[in-house]
C-alpha cells in the first residue's frame, strides 16, 4: 500500500522567506509527527498530531516554526522568515496508534536556506 | 526527559563480519526500543523492535538485546552484506504516552 508522502523532495529558499513543507500520511494513521534532521545528527522531534487532541508542540525550536493537520490526514510545517540554520531534512512519520509505537517515515523534504 | 545515548558514531567491517550497535537511556519507565535503518536519501526505516517485557528477539540475521537493570539495548547483525551500509538508529518511548527520542545514529560501512 502507499506509504508516507511528502512534498516537496527539496526546497531552496532565500534567507527570510517563508516556506511550507507537506505530508501526506498513510491513510487510517491517527499520529502524525514531524522531525528535523540536520547533516551527521539524529532525529530531532518537532511537533506531534495525535487525532483531534491538541498537539505536542514541545520541540518546536522557535515561534517562527508551526504546524496543521487538517480532517485528520494531511499536515503542512510551515517555516516563517527562514534562516540558514533551518536547512535541515524534514522527515514526517505516521503511526497507527498513538504514543508512538511503529512510525514509518516519509523521505523527507531537504530544505536548503541561502 | 528521555537521553538515548548510542555508539559507536561510525562502524567499518568487512563483509561476513558481525556488527553491534549499543545504546543506554535514561528513563527507566521507557518500554518500546525500536531500531531504523536509513540509506542515503531515505527515509528511516524499521527494521526490528523490542518491548521491555523480553530481553532478546531476532529476526534472521538481526537480533536485539535489553538489559533493563542497565538501561542499555543493542543491535547485533551477523554475516553482514555490503546493502547492510547505512545509518542506524536506536529509539526509545513509553509507549502511549510518548513519542520517540532518538539516538545520534551510527553509520555502518560493509566493506566486500
Amino acid at each position: 500500500g502507499a506509504g508516507v508522502s511528502q512534498s516537496p523532495s527539496n526546497k531552496v529558499t532565500e534567507k527570510g522567506k517563508d516556506v511550507e513543507l507537506r505530508c501526506d500520511p498513510i491513510s487510517g494513521h491517527t499520529a502524525l509527527y514531524w522531525y528535523r534532521q540536520s547533516l551527521g545528527q539524529g532525529l530531532e522531534f518537532l511537533i506531534y498530531f495525535q487525532g483531534n487532541s491538541a498537539p505536542d508542540k514541545s520541540g518546536l525550536p522557535s515561534d517562527r516554526f508551526s504546524a496543521e493537520r487538517t480532517g485528520g490526514s494531511v499536515s503542512t510545517l510551515t517555516i516563517q522568515r527562514t534562516q540558514q540554520e533551518d536547512s535541515a531534512v524534514y522527515l514526517c512519520a505516521s503511526s497507527r496508534l498513538a504514543g508512538a509505537g511503529e512510525q514509518y517515515f516519509g523521505p523527507g523534504t531537504r530544505l536548503t536556506v541561502t | 526527559g528521555e537521553n538515548v545515548e548510542q555508539h559507536p558514531s561510525t562502524l567499518s567491517v568487512q563483509e561476513g563480519d558481525s556488527a553491534v550497535i549499543k545504546c543506554t537511556y535514561s528513563d527507566s519507565a521507557s518500554n518500546y526500543f525500536p531500531w531504523y535503518k536509513q540509506e542515503l536519501g531515505k527515509g528511516p526505516q524499521l527494521i526490528i523492535d523490542i518491548r521491555s517485557n523480553v530481553g532478546e528477539k531476532k529476526d534472521q540475521r538481526i537480533a536485539v538485546t535489553l538489559n533493563k537493570t542497565a538501561k542499555h539495548f543493542s543491535l547485533h547483525i551477523t554475516e553482514t552484506q555490503p546493502e547492510d551500509s547505512a545509518v542506524y538508529f536506536c529509539a526509545a518511548s513509553i509507549l502511549g504516552y510518548s513519542t520517540l527520542t532518538f539516538g545520534k545514529g551510527t553509520m555502518l560501512l560493509v566493506s566486500p
